[in-house]
């Protein structure tokens, strides 16, 4: 069984700040690790797909880092804003056996009060 | 289609009927996922189909669900003898597979509301 923990559950920030959350993985057979913002009433829309140690990617205010050999990567997001507000999936990919199959992390549930 | 099509978009059933949920994923995307979201839920895995390899079915919740995926494109998922506790919005979801830079796509669910 594949764990991959997402912390913390739940989040409430105020309009302005910045925040952060992790997502733990396994360290190894690491193929991919994608970040999703799941709205509420909507369907999960893809932020970023990371592939190499040390990456970082940068989307508008929101920013991701891996670390393949430690299993973890950080979700960033600056001057959150109300429409910030979603649930945060991280899903990990491992090479071999598992067929290459998705497995996501349980969220984090972010608020961003105005 | 350009997108993740499934249908219906929601589904009233009466306790004990079967009901047929499809969805239509990306042409060319080999991979396809069932999930589900109950009620302030998060996101729970059915089932995986990835070309010709056996699906991996351990989500499936019990043997009342099934699915199937016809010429590896458009999948059913199958509840026999609704319950209610199965009353959620199931999500299909399909990628490419094994293609490192690419993401999941998924449509818009399907809400069943088993009365």
């Amino acid at each position: 069984i594949l764990n991959v923990e997402q912390s913390p559950q739940s989040l409430h920030v105020q309009e302005g700040d910045s925040t952060n959350f992790t997502c733990s993985f396994p360290s190894s057979n690491f193929y991919a690790l994608h970040w999703y913002r799941w709205e509420t009433a909507k369907s999960p829309e893809a932020l970023f797909v990371m592939t190499l140690n040390g990456d970082e990617k940068k989307k508008g205010r929101i920013s991701a880092t891996l670390n393949t050999k430690e299993g973890y990567s950080y979700l960033y997001i600056k001057g959150s804003q109300p429409e910030d507000s979603a649930t945060y999936l991280c899903a990990f990919i491992r090479s071999g056996g598992s067929n290459y199959k998705l497995t996501f992390g349980k969220g984090t549930l972010l608020t961003v009060n105005p | 289609g350009a997108g993740v099509s499934q249908s219906p978009s929601n589904k009233v059933t009466e306790k004990g009927k079967d009901v047929e949920l499809r969805c239509d994923p990306i042409s060319g995307h080999t991979a396809l996922y069932w999930y589900r979201q109950s009620l302030g839920q998060g996101l729970e895995f059915l089932i995986y189909f990835q070309g010709n390899s056996a699906p991996d079915k351990s989500g499936l919740p019990s043997d009342r669900f099934s699915a199937e995926r016809t010429g590896g494109s458009v999948s059913t998922l199958t509840i026999q003898r609704t319950q209610q506790e199965d009353s959620a919005v199931y999500l299909c979801a399909s990628s490419l597979y094994r293609t490192m830079n690419t993401e999941a796509f998924f449509g818009q669910g399907t809400r069943l509301t088993v009365v």
